[in-house]
């Protein structure tokens, strides 16, 4: 049984740019959230997705934006990066209301 | 405001010892609290939660945590440390609003390294 997976692994982009990280859920989940951790942080809630439909969003600003397929998989997109951009981003998935969150390895995103 | 507090930036504790991990909490309502695991590098792995019942709460690789309301904690636990447990450790607190059908975000406290010596 697979978990979650994520793709890319590293990613390193310049300001300005745009970016499209990707998610694939634990089997059987139908939830997926982002999450962003700074260094030395804990992570940052961004959004959550159930049902193709954003239904939750953190203190984040419209440059991130997300989507999610009929499989339940994932993306994340950030526009005109800047580099304080830079993190670990990890997805996470679960199943229903009650189910933990299961997290993916991350997404290490570098802007230069 | 939900919140979640980590006060040890580090724990250190030499091989064969307890160990304990501090998390204090702030919710409105009853508290559905986790705890995570996260080695250099890599996500994070659930080790445990509370979600009502039994105050002490048993999880993986022989972690527990109890949960005390009065003191609105929930301190996570192990009665020896072995040195692979060295990672950092992160509390959180999952928001209990009303979301459609899906369940809250977590609340992350910022993380206490473990450092198991041998």
């Amino acid at each position: 049984d697979a978990g979650v997976t994520q793709s890319p692994t590293h990613l390193i982009k310049t300001r300005g740019q745009q970016v499209t990280l990707r998610c694939s859920p634990k089997s059987g989940h139908d939830t997926v959230s982002w999450y962003q951790q700074a260094l030395g942080q804990g992570p940052q809630f961004i959004f959550q997705y159930y049902e193709e439909e954003e239904r939750q969003r953190g203190n984040f600003p419209d440059r991130f934006s997300g989507h999610q397929f009929p499989n339940y998989s994932s993306e994340l997109n950030v526009n005109a990066l800047w580099l304080g951009d830079s993190a670990l981003y990890l997805c996470a998935s679960n199943l229903g209301l009650v189910g933990e969150q299961y997290f993916g390895p991350g997404t290490r995103l570098t802007v230069t | 405001a939900q919140s979640v507090a980590q006060p040890e930036d580090q724990v250190n504790v030499a091989e064969g010892n307890p160990l304990t991990v501090k998390c204090t909490y702030s919710v409105s309502g009853n508290p559905y609290l986790f705890w995570y695991v996260q080695y250099p590098n890599r996500g994070l792995q659930f080790l445990l939660k509370y979600i009502t019942g039994d105050n002490l709460v048993k999880g993986s690789y022989g972690f527990e945590a109890e949960f005390n309301k009065s003191q609105t904690s929930f301190h996570l636990k192990k009665p020896s440390a072995l040195v692979s447990d060295s990672a950092l450790y992160f509390c959180a607190v999952r928001d209990s609003g009303n979301y459609g059908g899906s369940q809250g975000n977590l609340i992350f406290g910022k993380g206490t390294k473990l450092s198991v010596k041998p």
